[in-house]
């Protein structure tokens, strides 16, 4: 079955700790994602990427960093400097930009 | 900068009700318009995608409208079920931009 996969489905981390987030597509998508989702409030985008070993900030990059060295893998770092990391954060993918987008099942960031 | 809203946040009916949840957007240049479904601690399922040139798409119970020109779109869902309780979010897409998502509408269906 083609799709989006998230690991892990739960991460909790200390405060001042770096952490990696996970998300694999084998749907052969050109462009990836990456969203964070707060209660009561709509997606927000972190970074984006249209093709490999290329990726763009989005509207709340400050905190996070990214890399896309392989078409089916783009992976987001949490750094100790995002001030509010505890969220819940979806990877999608599309075929191109705006094509329909596809999610995976997200990852929940808990940083004490 | 494109805004996206919907009203209501939550909704909550009997179960046979037809309903309609609505979408709003501050910029009328558009190319798509998506809904989606999210079930508790999951991620996204897309519904319907409605192209800027299209005035509505169908997907069995359900049926999304566009009025580029008064900025709305609305999904009406027939016969509502139980199993249709969630969070339904629109994501508007501009020419040359990312989607912008709105808040959500969280539906209870009632037995």
């Amino acid at each position: 079955d083609g799709g989006i996969t998230q690991s892990p489905k739960y991460l909790f981390r200390k405060e001042g700790q770096n952490v990696t987030l996970s998300c694999e597509q084998n749907l052969n998508h050109d462009a990836m994602y990456w969203y964070r989702q707060d209660p009561g409030q709509g997606l927000r985008l972190i970074y984006y990427s249209q093709i490999v070993n290329d990726f763009q900030k989005g509207d709340i990059a400050e905190g996070y960093s990214v890399s896309r060295e392989k078409k089916e893998s783009f992976p987001l770092t949490v750094t100790s400097a995002q001030k509010n990391p505890t969220a819940f954060y979806l990877c999608a993918s599309s075929i191109q930009s705006l094509s329909p987008l596809h999610f995976g099942n997200g990852t929940r960031l808990t940083v004490t | 900068k494109q805004e996206v809203t919907q009203i209501p946040a939550a909704l909550s009916v009997p179960e046979g009700e037809n309903l309609v949840l609505n979408c709003s957007f501050t910029d009328s240049a558009i190319y798509n318009l998506q809904w989606f479904r999210q079930d508790p601690g999951k991620g996204l399922t897309s519904l319907l995608l409605i192209q800027s040139s299209q005035r509505e798409q169908t997907s069995g119970r359900l049926n999304a409208s566009l009025d580029k020109s008064s900025g709305r779109s609305t999904l009406y869902i027939a016969a509502s079920q139980p199993g249709d309780s969630a969070t339904y979010l629109c994501a508007v897409c501009g020419y040359g931009q990312n989607f912008v998502f709105g808040p959500g509408t969280r539906l209870s269906v009632l037995p």
